[in-house]
């Protein structure tokens, strides 16, 4: 029943190496997202893919590469981890071309780098 | 380009009390306007919405007005409950048909106290 699922929840790593977050949709959208929390709880866009095809690409580095096989998945792949890159990460959905655009949230992957 | 501004918090409220938490945007055209909720150890879920200047959002007692005039969107509620402690996202998605983008404002900590 879950409409938006992140795996892992919690992940804890070292500085450099290359992990992965994936996130699935099985709400019929066709925009997903991906969002950084920090610290201070402030949250900003980094990508969004609407219909498998990327339309934000909010000056992230080029360590994080978002992934999206489908519709109802978007994957975010970071290398070369670094200390500023611990936060939480949201994965959200919604159909784009409505007015409203609401937006559904997962429940967030907590990233810690040591 | 878009921005929000919300309250700084963190706000500190007894039960029963009344609660405000203001929010203004700048933003080009006619956009949509948003609270969303994240309850501790959780992802964000929308409270209330508004697309049109004077409509009312509304939801599990809480209301905000879209005044175009102020360009405001304040979230309000009569009598708040410690299960109201979360905090609080005011956001805006642009009207028209690049309708993908959802910018917050930095979020207000709410806190009630029995």
């Amino acid at each position: 029943d879950t409409a938006v699922s992140q795996t892992p929840k919690y992940l804890v790593t070292q500085m450099g190496n290359d992990k992965s977050i994936k996130c699935e949709q099985n709400l019929g959208h066709d925009t997903m997202y991906w969002y950084k929390q920090d610290s201070k709880k402030f949250l900003k866009i980094m990508f969004s893919y609407n219909n498998k095809e990327l339309i934000i690409n909010e000056t992230v580095p080029n360590r994080f590469s978002p992934k999206s096989p489908d519709k109802a998945h978007l994957n975010l792949h970071i290398n070369s981890l670094e200390l500023g890159d611990s936060a939480v990460y949201f994965c959200a959905s919604s159909h784009a071309r409505t007015r409203d655009n609401e937006q559904f949230f997962g429940p967030g992957t907590r990233l810690t780098v040591l | 380009g878009d921005s929000v501004t919300q309250m700084e918090g963190p706000v500190t409220l007894s039960e029963e009390a009344f609660l405000t938490i203001n929010c203004t945007y700048t933003a080009t055209g006619y956009p949509s306007l948003f609270w969303y909720v994240q309850y501790p150890g959780e992802g964000l879920q929308l409270l209330l919405k508004a697309t049109k200047a004077d409509d009312k959002g509304s939801n599990k007692g809480f209301e905000a007005t879209y005044r175009k005039e102020t360009t405001s969107f304040h979230l309000e509620k009569g009598s708040v409950q410690v299960s109201d402690s979360a905090v609080y996202f005011c956001a805006l998605t642009p009207g028209g048909g690049s309708n993908y983008k959802l910018t917050f404002g930095k979020g207000t900590l709410l806190t009630v106290n029995p």
